[in-house]
């Protein structure tokens, strides 16, 4: 019954590779995000979809491609992966609609690049 | 959306009222104030949200001033479990989707 569920949980690849994280929400959420939290913990959103509708992009290189098929899911797609790269990505899903500031986040993916 | 300000780190034992507090000077009119609570290896929870006066849930007290240039995030009676790293944020979610985490607080609950 799992609210926010991403795959991978673990990712280890080689520089250069390209690699997806998959997001899924099952809460009706019409928001939902990707944010990158680095080895000092900080937690920096990178994207944000309405309704399948890109909102926030926080200046992330371009190698970066969120795609949303549909209001449930919102992947991640990292083209030439970079030793930088190396961090655990948390998808997030919000209602949308109102005041409330709830987001409901996923396990984490663990990336890390060789 | 307002920069906050809270403590790198705190320490406190088990069965103390811990107080954790969050200075946000450039808070606007809309602005809420939610804390979030994240544990090791896992992504962050919601705790609370609260505009102004206090707000209490099952889990935390929100103590927000009248300017509402802080707020402070109170957990009664901590154990082991509490210990993670708390998270101030501000922000109007009404006009934006944008959400800003700060470095948060991190929290060691001792025996």
């Amino acid at each position: 019954d799992t609210a926010v569920s991403q795959t991978p949980k673990y990712l280890v690849t080689q520089m250069g590779n390209d690699k997806s994280i998959k997001c899924e929400q099952n809460l009706g959420h019409d928001t939902m995000y990707w944010y990158k939290q680095d080895s000092k913990k900080f937690l920096k959103i990178m994207f944000s979809y309405n309704n399948k509708e890109l909102i926030i992009n926080e200046t992330v290189p371009n190698r970066f491609s969120p795609k949303s098929p549909d209001k449930a899911h919102l992947n991640l797609h990292i083209n030439s992966l970079e030793l930088g790269d190396s961090a655990v990505y948390f998808c997030a899903s919000r209602l949308g609609t109102s005041q409330d500031n709830e987001q409901f986040f996923g396990p984490g993916t663990r990336l890390t690049v060789l | 959306l307002a920069k906050t300000t809270q403590p790198i780190s705190m320490d406190s034992y088990e069965g103390q009222e811990v107080n954790i507090t969050c200075s946000h000077n450039n808070i606007a009119t809309n602005d809420y104030i939610t804390w979030y609570q994240q544990f090791p290896s896992q992504g962050p929870r919601f705790i609370i949200q609260g505009y102004k006066t206090k707000v209490t849930n099952e889990v935390a007290s929100l103590f927000i001033p009248a300017d509402r240039k802080s707020s402070t995030l109170s957990l009664p009676r901590v154990s082991l479990s509490d210990t993670a790293v708390y998270y101030c944020l501000v922000g109007d979610m009404r006009s934006g989707f944008k959400t800003i985490f700060g470095a948060g607080t991190r929290l060691f609950v001792k025996a």
